[in-house]
């Protein structure tokens, strides 16, 4: 079965750094496009980031730009967000999600999620 | 930058058919894809490019989209199909170039 699993979510004080990670299993790793979608306690899907399939093209939402680093590992088939100077409006679930870029771009296989939680 | 309105929420009786729309600015010119979150679960994608479904998707589901509107369709809705769905675009002139609607809780009654 094709799946997505993150791992690395934790509790972290304001300012803190985390790394999430996220591996694949049953597709084609490396030619695929992958992103980050966050979605606050209570609160809607938001876009974070995603990266191509060789890794050398990198997007980002204005609400991590510069605080959020997206990188991959193709031959370890793993996905990562590195986050620093986190605020407490970071708190979210991070899902990780595969991106399908013909013309218009959209998200058909997403991960369970990890859960960050920013708060002193 | 680029909006996109969903109803807060909409109810139906099961059996009956269920419109969740997405409002934007001439959003019929973007592909519009559609995901359904039951609670405490992942999003799932059950439309893409305004009217294709994934393997696995029932034909209930359909979606449509012109003018300022796109629009999802849910007919015969069954208990299960109670979950939130949001729309989706892509802007590839906005800086934030992936878009999510605020979405839209469906309550079958």
């Amino acid at each position: 079965e094709v799946q997505l699993l993150e791992s690395g979510g934790d509790w972290i004080q304001p300012g803190g750094s985390l790394r999430l990670s996220c591996t694949d299993s049953g597709f084609t790793f490396s030619s695929s496009a992958m992103g980050w979608v966050r979605q606050a306690p209570g609160k809607g899907l938001e876009w974070v980031s995603d990266i191509n399939g060789g890794g050398g093209t990198t997007n980002y939402a204005d609400s991590v730009k510069g605080r959020f680093t997206i990188s991959r590992d193709n031959p370890k088939k793993t996905l990562y967000l590195h986050m620093s100077s986190l605020r407490a409006e970071d708190t979210a679930v991070y899902y990780c999600a595969k991106v399908i870029t013909n013309i218009y771009w959209y998200f058909d296989l997403w991960g369970r999620g990890t859960t960050v939680s920013v708060s002193s | 930058s680029y909006v996109l309105t969903q109803p807060p929420s909409v109810s139906v009786a099961p059996g009956e058919t269920a419109t969740i729309t997405c409002g934007g600015n001439n959003i019929g010119s973007y592909g519009v894809h559609w995901y359904q979150q039951k609670p405490g679960q992942a999003p799932v994608l059950v439309i893409y490019y305004d009217n294709n479904r994934p393997a696995g998707i029932p034909e209930r589901i359909s979606g449509s989209n012109s003018g300022n509107t796109a629009t999802l369709t849910i007919s015969w809705v069954e208990v299960g199909d109670g979950a939130d769905y949001y729309c989706q675009v892509w802007d590839s002139s906005s800086s934030d170039h992936v878009l999510f609607g605020g979405g839209t809780r469906l309550t079958v009654l």
